[in-house]
């Protein structure tokens, strides 16, 4: 059981939009800051989202991140097959002294 | 190129110990904080542990705080985890990965794996 709540899986067709939600507690999502992973088959996880919505070098302004209270979302736009992946939200627990992650969210695109 | 290489995993018994290293290359290892992360097969991403840049401080999950120990040799650019005490729950690709801000990790190795079992 996850400290971050994801949805298991999200699906959407070539060049459509898709959001998946992160949703937390006071004590991680609603006093830190999230970033966003993607996991593709067999690879490490690639940072797309730090600081709730900043983007690194190098990844396309297809994907976005925005918070709310306790809660975050990840939005991916003109999906692409490439994107299928696992994706996940993470971010510092206050409480737990600890890091945490979501469950992971499957991304098809059909 | 930033780099991080993990090696040390291996075959264990329960109750066995296992150190992992983590090499890192391409940046100035002393400065960020550096977490190790791993992810049983099929399953989702565990946050393990994270040191500070220079040794002072350290965090665990429950699930490995007083069984593990993070440590790092910022003269060698090595990071380190020491096992101990391990479990069949602990079987999993363990991830060694760089702070860039506020918790978020931008670099990550390609994971050396852990299975416990007799």
């Amino acid at each position: 059981q996850s400290v971050l709540t994801q949805p298991p899986s999200v699906s959407a067709a070539p060049g459509q939009k898709v959001t998946i939600s992160c949703s937390g507690s006071s004590s991680n999502i609603g006093s830190y800051y999230v970033s966003w992973y993607q996991q593709l088959p067999g690879t490490a996880p690639k940072l797309l989202i730090y600081d709730n919505n900043k983007r690194p070098s190098g990844i396309p302004d297809r994907f976005s991140g925005s918070k709310s209270g306790t809660s975050a979302t990840l939005g991916i736009t003109g999906l692409q097959t490439g994107d299928e992946a696992d994706y996940y939200c993470g971010t510092w627990d206050t409480s737990l002294s600890a890091g945490v992650f979501g469950g992971g969210t499957k991304l098809t695109v059909l | 190129e930033v780099q991080l290489l993990e090696s040390g995993g291996a075959l264990v018994q329960p109750g066995g110990s296992l150190r992992l290293s983590c090499a890192a290359s391409g940046f100035t290892f002393s400065g960020p904080w550096m977490h190790w992360v791993r992810q049983a097969p099929g399953k989702g991403l565990v946050w393990v542990s994270r040191i500070k840049g220079d040794g002072s401080k350290t965090n665990y999950a429950d699930s490995v705080r007083g069984r593990f120990t993070i440590s790092r040799d910022n003269a060698k650019n090595t990071l380190y985890l020491q096992m101990n005490s391990l479990r069949a729950e602990d079987t999993a690709v363990y991830y060694c990965a760089k702070d860039y801000s506020n918790w978020a990790t931008d670099v990550w190795g390609q994971g050396t794996t852990v299975t416990v079992s007799s």
